[in-house]
């Protein structure tokens, strides 16, 4: 069964600082990763796909790892904004269509 | 495109009262998944259709909770009789194939009181 923890599950940051939020799974036979993004209330936001042959995936401010030997995908943001204030959440496939999704980090930006 | 859609986006209603909830997926997507939130358990995948065929329905809680998908454009969840605890968030997500980017919809925030 595939397991999805994500560190911090809380982060406060200065508005201009960089973000880094860690995923790691524990089933490394994984075709793909996804990033998403849920603000309050709202739904999940698809911010990027990796594929397993990736080594990252970049997109604007956002680039995301991705290591499948050791489990792992981190979540850069560059030069965060008061407006990158929500959850991000990874996903991983556990089988052909199922995502496994981590809880999630809260990431705060302060004016 | 606009997104997938869901509808209603709250839903409060009474213990025992029948719940249907209703989704568009994107055009073009072959594969539909129903997925519940809650504070406790996160998200969990209810039920997948590809093609819109029932591939995978393991998740669904209870047969109080059943689901339909009659084309390509649209699917229903529906619960029958509701209770407290399925109380939640419900999205709707859908994909090109299984295996590609799931986009989902904003959810229909469902209270039984």
């Amino acid at each position: 069964k595939q397991e999805v923890t994500q560190i911090p599950a809380a982060l406060s940051v200065p508005e201009g600082e960089n973000l880094v939020l860690n995923c790691s799974f524990t089933d490394s036979a994984i075709y793909n990763l996804q990033w998403f993004r849920q603000d309050p209330g709202k739904g999940l936001t698809s911010l990027l796909l990796i594929q397993s042959s990736q080594r990252e995936q970049t997109s604007g401010r956002l680039n995301a790892s991705l290591d499948k030997s050791s489990g792992r995908s981190t979540l850069y943001i560059a030069a965060s904004q008061p407006g990158d204030s929500a959850t991000y959440l990874c996903a991983v496939p556990s089988n052909d269509y199922k995502l496994s999704f981590g809880a999630g980090t809260t990431v705060t930006v302060r004016a | 495109d606009a997104g997938v859609i869901q509808s209603p986006r709250h839903e409060v209603t009474e213990m025992g009262q029948e719940v249907t909830l209703r989704c568009k997926p994107i055009s073009g997507h072959n594969s539909l998944f129903w997925y519940r939130q809650t504070m406790m358990r996160g998200l969990e995948l209810l039920i997948y259709f590809n093609n819109n065929v029932p591939i995978d329905d393991s998740g669904m809680p209870e047969d109080r909770f059943s689901a339909k998908m009659p084309n390509a454009s649209f699917s229903t969840l529906k619960i029958q009789p509701s209770e407290p605890r399925d109380s939640a968030v419900y999205f709707c997500a859908s994909s090109q194939t299984g295996r590609t980017e799931a986009f989902f919809g904003q959810g229909t925030r469902l209270t039984v009181v």
